[in-house]
């Protein structure tokens, strides 16, 4: 079945470092990509998407780019602020499906 | 717009008994979806609606019912609460279904003792 892996947390930067978050998934068909943040309490908010191959999503600074011939879609930002601290999800829902997939979550934190 | 709405945040519940996560959206978005997060599980899709009057089971249904009579609302029933069933419940509603942006709420805290 179809199935999201991504690395195990938890992640710990200073202020200013680069940050990558590998995401791999397995689907039958083209599924659309996904990463959703959780903050401290709060429910899970959408970051970016993309829904083709080669296709890049952005958003605040963090960028994924979808890679069929690896089925992977991870997660960059170049410089991570103390704010980036949350729980990071790669997820995937394929196409014409009612359902969405998600990895196990990220965790980040980010020292000043 | 108030956006997606869950009660209660926090509930305590003995094994056995019953109750009903409320969720409402007050977007029209006629996708709505409910999910169950574990530690180290990521959210796991339990019951999800295309539309009022249709649900359809997600991966873990077992031990939960949902209706859903109109486009606001969607509750979550669990019949007889059991400790497996102790997580965070998450609702969350879409516009254009799984394929776009989902929209969730804050999160309910269920403990079954």
């Amino acid at each position: 079945g179809d199935s999201v892996t991504q690395m195990e947390g938890p992640v710990t930067l200073s202020e200013e470092a680069f940050l990558t978050i590998n995401c791999t998934y397995t689907a039958t068909g083209y599924p659309s990509l996904f990463w959703y943040v959780q903050y401290p309490g709060e429910g899970l908010q959408l970051l970016l998407k993309a829904t083709k191959a080669d296709d890049k999503g952005s958003n605040k600074g963090f960028e994924a780019t979808y890679r069929k011939e690896t089925t992977s879609f991870h997660l960059e930002k170049g410089s991570v602020q103390v704010s980036d601290s949350a729980v990071y999800f790669c997820a995937l829902t394929t196409t014409g499906g009612f359902k969405t997939i998600f990895g196990a979550g990220t965790r980040l934190f980010v020292k000043a | 717009n108030a956006g997606v709405t869950q009660t209660p945040k926090f509930q305590v519940l003995k094994t056995g008994q019953s109750m009903t996560l409320q969720c409402a959206q007050d977007m029209n978005h006629e996708y709505m979806s409910w999910y169950r997060q574990d530690p180290g599980m990521g959210l796991r899709l339990i019951h999800y609606s295309v539309g009022a009057g249709i649900t359809d089971q997600g991966e873990v249904p077992n031990g939960y019912n949902v209706s859903r009579s109109t486009t606001e609302d969607f509750p979550l029933r669990l019949l007889s609460a059991a400790p497996s069933q102790t997580s965070v419940y998450f609702c969350a509603s879409s516009y254009s279904g799984p394929q776009g942006e989902q929209f969730f709420g804050p999160g309910t805290r269920l403990t079954v003792l």
